[in-house]
């Protein structure tokens, strides 16, 4: 059974900090792991990683895949109260299967 | 705007209504979907659509009924209904299953069932 377990389940920032979000998983026939931020209602995309060692970045977010070690890491530097969120992790295989971590909840405090 | 709408937003049915909820995307995807997001609990892939063609059923139960006429168009037909189905329904598209999976959700449904 596929599996992508996320931790923290839960992080309280303060504004300025810099956090990190893991993302581990077990699916068989990876294509591609996909991070999401879901604030009120649908997740919005982040990024779609499909190969070990290449940094995405798109502002003050980055991340990154290790297929080795099976885990994606999502960083977000310099946080601001809009960066609170679920954020969360889908890993999917090469039939279309998508399947979502619990996700984690941020909240930054002024 | 992410180019893929639902209607209607919010929906409350009694155990024995049929309703059905829409989705509609104008992003000239292949590849559609349709997700549970019930509180607690993970997003759950209810079924999966390339090319109008069901190709992923997440043993869901028979009182959910997807429909897919076209490529830009996808249905869920609900009848008989438990409370415990009370959800958010998330349709999703993307530009096809064999060219990677970026997806792009539709704002849901708020579905409660009475």
């Amino acid at each position: 059974e596929d599996k992508v377990v996320q931790s923290p389940l839960s992080l309280v920032v303060h504004e300025g900090d810099t956090v990190t979000l893991n993302c581990s998983y077990e699916v068989t026939n990876f294509r591609s792991l996909l991070w999401y931020k879901q604030e009120k209602k649908a997740p919005t995309f982040l990024f779609m990683l499909t190969s070990s060692g290449i940094e995405k970045k798109s502002g003050r977010l980055s991340s990154i895949l290790d297929k080795k070690e099976l885990f994606s890491i999502l960083n977000i530097t310099a946080t601001q109260t809009g960066d609170s969120a679920i954020y969360l992790c889908a890993v999917e295989t090469n039939a279309g299967k998508s399947t979502f971590g619990d996700g984690t909840t941020l909240t930054v405090k002024p | 705007e992410t180019g893929v709408t639902q209607t209607p937003r919010h929906l409350v049915m009694g155990m024995t209504n049929k309703k059905s909820l829409k989705c509609e995307q104008h992003l000239g995807h292949n590849a559609m979907y349709w997700y549970k997001q019930s509180a607690k609990k993970p997003l759950e892939l209810m079924f999966v659509y390339s090319l109008e063609e069901r190709v992923e059923n997440n043993s869901v139960p028979s009182r959910f009924s997807p429909e897919c006429p076209n490529s830009s168009h996808l249905f869920l037909h609900l009848h008989t209904l438990q409370p415990e189905d009370s959800a958010l329904y998330l349709c999703a598209s993307s530009p096809g299953l064999a060219r990677g999976n970026e997806q792009f959700f539709g704002p849901g449904t708020r579905l409660t069932v009475l």
